[in-house]
């Protein structure tokens, strides 16, 4: 059974890159009916889609968050991250990751989430 | 992009009554629409794909319906355990969108 589980720091200072990681764990990320992915839900508000990425390299990000996104696979870590730069107050959020499993767009599979508050 | 709109933004019901959720999309998304259930800090779950077909292990008590444009998640006979917030999202369209959720409370 598949599970995932999101690391990294929980503040990060304006301007700085958001770094964090996802663990795959019951299988591995290389499997090939599978999209690895990251929402993310500010404080009392609704999901954001991040962006969403294939084990072998295609990607996809939401405009909206301008090309700061960027989301890469270490498939023998069975792991895939988030980087985001630039990061304002507006970041400040519970970041989950996601699988998406039958290469659908819908998201079957959702970490726990991890809060990141972006202050100086 | 697509906008969901999920209306009411909140909804009163009592234990053993039904609940009807709406999601309106911008523009059409076929029956590519899901619907997840958020309680309070959890991560949201997949509850409908397909906007009619239920994700493994949600009860039957959950029904979704709709195409194009609008769509409904009905919930039977509430219970305790489906007191959460409630949302829709889209996966025809770029960027992949939601709604702004709608807080089913007692």
């Amino acid at each position: 059974q598949l599970q995932l589980q999101e690391s990294g720091p929980g503040l990060e200072k304006p301007s700085e890159t958001l770094s964090l990681t996802c663990t795959v764990s019951g299988g591995s990320i290389s499997r090939s009916s599978c999209y690895w992915g990251w929402i993310r839900q500010p404080p009392g508000k609704g999901l954001e889609w991040i962006g969403s990425i294939y084990y072998s390299g295609n990607s996809y990000y939401n405009p909206s968050l301008k090309s700061r996104a960027s989301i890469s696979g270490d498939t023998s870590k069975s792991q895939f991250s988030l980087q985001l730069s630039s990061v304002t107050a507006a970041d400040t959020a519970v970041y989950y990751c996601v699988g998406q499993r039958q290469l659908q767009w819908y998201f079957d599979l959702w970490g726990r989430g991890t809060l990141v508050t972006v202050s100086s | 992009e697509t906008v969901m709109t999920q209306s009411p933004a909140a909804l009163s019901v009592s234990p053993g009554e039904s609940a009807t959720l709406s999601c309106r999309a911008s523009q059409s998304v076929s029956s590519n629409l899901a619907w997840y259930q958020q309680k309070p800090g959890q991560a949201p779950r997949l509850l409908i794909y397909g906007a009619s077909t239920r994700a493994t292990g949600i009860p039957a008590k959950f029904n979704g319906s709709g195409s194009g444009t609008e769509f409904t998640l009905t919930i039977s006979s509430l219970q305790s355990e489906d007191f959460a917030v409630y949302y829709c999202q889209q996966y025809n369209n770029w960027p992949r969108t939601f709604g702004q959720g709608t807080k089913v409370e007692i």
